[in-house]
């Protein structure tokens, strides 16, 4: 599977724009990028998914260059409650029956 | 979107004892479902995978013995931690996939004595 590799930590105020990158160098052909976000003592939420180019819905964009080596997560005007740590994984449910393999994550603290 | 329900939340229980842990796909029906473990300030690790109907698939370094899976129908697996000893004390995750999307139960915190 691939491993991926991403900032241990990042800081931004209420009304920012935050982008975090995860890199994925060994990628497969058929993996997702997908990310999580985890709140203390909380299983991972669903944020978003995409396999190349750019996916937005309501709470995040995806943007995958076209290598698919990387990708980067943006959170428009982040809020307090967007405090949290953010996981990039790299898989699907076709690779290794959806087998996803956590790596250390971003955590993000939002300040006022 | 699907849901992914844990039972309990907490369990305290004493050294040496067994602790059950239910991981149900509420609307939805998973032949493959996930059991991680998360120590404080640390990433989630994947345990093993539960496959319906068949034996679970435990990764490097987990005890088969020790933690015993059970997914016996298309919407149940459970997690059973035998004679827990306080460094079995951790958050318990599962999750389920539909339609290419990894869905995660609230977790379970148990504490051992």
């Amino acid at each position: 599977l691939a491993k991926t590799t991403q900032p241990v930590s990042m800081d931004s105020y209420e009304g920012q724009e935050v982008n975090i990158t995860c890199s994925h160098n060994n990628i497969a052909t058929n993996d997702y990028i997908t990310w999580y976000q985890q709140f203390p003592s909380q299983g991972p939420r669903f944020i978003i998914q995409g396999y190349k180019t750019k996916v937005t819905n309501e709470v995040a964009s995806l943007f995958i260059p076209a290598d698919r080596k990387s990708s980067t997560l943006s959170l428009p005007r982040v809020s307090l409650s967007d405090t949290a740590v953010y996981y990039c994984l790299v898989g699907g449910i076709y690779n290794q029956g959806g087998k996803l393999i956590f790596g250390q994550g971003t955590e993000l603290s939002v300040k006022p | 979107g699907a849901v992914v329900s844990q039972h309990p939340s907490r369990v305290i229980c004493k050294s040496g004892t067994s602790v059950k842990i239910e991981c149900r796909s509420l609307d939805f029906q998973a032949t493959t479902m996930f059991w991680y473990r998360q120590f404080p300030k640390q990433s989630l690790m994947l345990m093993a995978t539960s496959n319906e109907g068949s034996k679970a698939t435990y990764e490097q370094g987990v005890e088969k013995d020790k933690f015993l899976i059970n997914h016996a129908s298309l919407t149940l697996s459970t997690l059973t931690v035998t004679s827990a000893h306080p460094e079995d004390s951790s958050f318990y995750i599962c999750s389920a996939n539909w339609r290419n999307e990894q869905f995660f139960g609230p977790g379970t915190r148990l504490t051992v004595l």
